[in-house]
């Protein structure tokens, strides 16, 4: 049982969006910033966006973050096939001292 | 390039020890904290460990708490993460991920504790 609560999976159509919750408490998600991560198996995560909603360089602008309290939700438009993959959030917790992750949601683009 | 390369994975019984190493590159090593991150097979992702960029703090999840134990050693621009008494449960891809953000990884080393 991850602290983070994420969906398991979602699903869209190219071209859609789709949005990703990210649901925690006071001592993770609502007093620190929230990361999001794409993980193909087999291959490093890579990070999508960090303290809450600022995008890496080569990151393309369809993936979008937010955060409003103790929530956080990863957005993705235009959905493209090669989105398909699993996504985590993740943000730092005061009282465990370290990382803490969502349980991942699988995307899949139908 | 910036640059995490993670290696020292293999195949172990259980109770065994392993070393697994992180080498950095591309960036300047002594201001970033690095992290150990792993994945059991069909799981999702585990933070395990975390050193400070000066070593001063070093944090661990309570699941190798007492077995594994993380370090590293800025003029050689490396980490490491000592873990002993293995169980079954410790089998998954490890990887080395830099600073609080994890915003660079390694392409992870496969561990496999088996009897």
């Amino acid at each position: 049982q991850s602290v983070l609560t994420q969906p398991p999976s979602a699903s869209g159509t190219p071209g859609q969006s789709v949005t990703i919750s990210c649901s925690g408490s006071n001592s993770n998600i609502g007093s620190n910033t929230v990361n999001w991560y794409q993980h193909l198996p087999g291959t490093a995560p890579e990070l999508l966006i960090y303290s809450n909603n600022q995008r890496p360089s080569g990151i393309p602008d369809r993936f979008s973050g937010s955060k409003s309290g103790t929530s956080a939700s990863l957005a993705i438009s235009g959905l493209q096939s090669e989105d398909e993959s699993d996504y985590y959030c993740a943000t730092w917790d005061d009282n465990l001292k370290g990382v803490i992750f969502g349980g991942g949601t699988k995307l899949t683009v139908l | 390039e910036v640059q995490l390369v993670d290696s020292g994975g293999g195949l172990v019984h259980p109770g065994e020890s392993l070393r697994l190493s992180c080498a950095a590159s591309g960036f300047t090593f002594n201001a970033y904290g690095i992290n150990w991150v792993r994945q059991a097979p069909g799981k999702g992702l585990e933070w395990i460990a975390h050193v400070s960029s000066s070593s001063m703090t070093i944090s661990y999840a309570d699941s190798v708490k007492g077995r594994f134990t993380i370090s590293r050693d800025n003029a050689k621009n490396s980490a490491w993460l000592q873990m002993n008494s293995l169980r079954d449960e410790d089998t998954a891809t490890y990887y080395c991920a830099r600073a609080r953000s994890l915003d660079v990884w390694g392409q992870g080393t496969t561990v496999t504790v088996s009897s």
